[in-house]
């Protein structure tokens, strides 16, 4: 059964860092292509990474550019995403997801971790 | 980038009613649609991929359809536990753009 499970949120003071983590399991992580999603309180979903299964390619949203940086491991099955000089507007949980076929972009997200809350305040 | 509306923001509707919900992209996407269900505290879970394929476990009710550049997701019969938010996700092209949305509650 596929199993994502993201860790490393927290509080957080404006221009500070943060590193999340989404532990995979159940299927061939190195296979597919996954991606971070977050949503802000009482707010719709927004795409924000992606990275390629093989990790060659990454794509970012004009929201978190340069700031931002999605990674991954293979060999230990672990999607990371580096936040840097983080603002309020950041405040969200974040979603890490996986892309449905193997290797293929683009394509939907078949299975959703439950989501870790970042919140940037001082 | 393709940006998308989607309508209504919300609805009521009763149990046993037919419900469609409407995304529209800004250009032509080919199939590179999909819908997601997202009830309150949770995460989301797909139900319909390539604009019209029922993803596997998602009763039959859920369907997807498309034309040209406007794709709709169906609730055939609306059951109490299709209560949730369900966003249509742009996924033909990175970046990927979400729907903003539509709440569906019952009347």
């Amino acid at each position: 059964q596929v199993h994502l499970v993201e860790s490393g949120g927290g509080v957080v003071q404006p221009g500070r860092s943060l590193r999340l983590s989404c532990a995979a399991s159940g299927f061939i992580f190195s296979n597919h292509a996954v991606h971070w999603v977050r949503q802000a309180p009482g707010k719709g979903l927004e795409w924000v990474a992606f990275i390629s299964h093989d990790g060659s390619n990454k794509y970012y949203a004009d929201s978190v550019k340069g700031r931002f940086t999605i990674s991954r491991d293979n060999s230990k099955n672990t999607l990371f995403l580096q936040m840097n000089t983080l603002r309020a507007e950041d405040t969200a949980v974040y979603f890490c997801a996986r892309g449905r076929r193997v290797v293929v972009v683009p394509d939907a997200f078949d299975s959703w971790g439950q989501g870790t809350l970042v919140t940037v305040s001082s | 980038d393709i940006q998308v509306t989607q309508s209504p923001s919300s609805l009521s509707a009763s149990l046993g009613d037919r419900v469609t919900i409407t995304c529209r992209a800004s250009q032509d996407i080919s199939n590179g649609l999909s819908w997601y269900q997202q009830k309150p505290g949770q995460a989301p879970t797909l139900l319909i991929y390539a604009a019209s394929r029922l993803q596997s476990g998602v009763p039959s009710r859920f369907s997807g359809s498309e034309s040209g550049t406007d794709f709709t997701l169906t609730i055939s019969s609306l059951q109490p536990e299709d209560v949730a938010t369900y966003y249509c996700l742009v996924n033909y092209i990175l970046p990927f753009t979400f729907g903003p949305g539509t709440k569906v509650d019952i009347k």
